[in-house]
């Protein structure tokens, strides 16, 4: 069965760390794209990291950038959000998605898990 | 900047109606869009890839058409499983629509 689960959110204070998971199963986890999406309590969806299959590159939405760090290992199948830096406004809960390379959409997502940011 | 206009916000609908949610794009995207459907406490689902090609084990009831800069996703007939919040999403830089929340009448 293909499925993403993360784990790692919770209660952080402003200005520390905290690094998510997505662990990827059923599927080839080296042939796909993935992402980072989150979405604010009662609010709508915000893209905010992407890393290609081939790990040339990397893009941030420009409210992460330089502060938010996607990458992965491919030996235990996840994919980590490293989170610095961090602001009540990224209170949220964050989604990893699978974007197969012959599709343009994100055709698996995980449940998501909870950030809140708060002192 | 690039944008990605869905409308409406929100709209009321009954059982057996044809919805049609539309989402500009601020420049030409070819057919690089998206729809999803979210439902409350749960994560987004794939409907629509490339404009207008429906995801697998996805009703026939929902389609997707456009490109360019105008797209369309319509529910031909309403069901009570549909009422969602939905997404538009363009896949050049991963912006989504605003959403339109589908309620109710």
């Amino acid at each position: 069965q293909v499925q993403l689960v993360e784990s790692g959110g919770g209660v952080v204070q402003p200005g520390r760390s905290l690094r998510l998971s997505c662990a990827a199963s059923g599927f080839t986890f080296n042939n796909f794209a993935l992402h980072w999406v989150r979405q604010a309590p009662g609010k709508g969806l915000e893209w905010l990291a992407f890393l290609p299959y081939d790990e040339i590159y990397k893009y941030y939405a420009d409210s992460v950038k330089g502060r938010f760090t996607i990458s992965r290992d491919t030996s235990k199948n996840t994919l980590y959000l490293q989170m610095n830096s961090l602001r009540a406004e990224d209170s949220a809960v964050y989604y990893c998605a699978r974007a197969p390379a012959d599709m343009y959409a994100f055709d698996v997502w995980g449940r998501g898990t909870m950030v809140t940011v708060s002192s | 900047d690039f944008q990605l206009t869905q409308s409406p916000s929100f709209l009321s609908a009954s059982v057996g109606d044809r919805v049609t949610i539309t989402c500009r794009a601020s420049q030409d995207i070819s057919s690089y869009l998206a729809w999803y459907q979210q439902k409350p406490g749960k994560a987004p689902q794939l409907l629509i890839y490339a404009a207008s090609t429906l995801q697998s084990g996805v009703p026939s009831r929902f389609s997707g058409s456009g490109s360019g800069t105008e797209f369309t996703l319509t529910i031909s007939s309403l069901q009570p499983e549909d009422f969602a919040t939905y997404y538009c999403q363009q896949l050049n830089s991963y912006p989504f629509g605003g959403g339109t929340k589908v309620d109710i009448k």
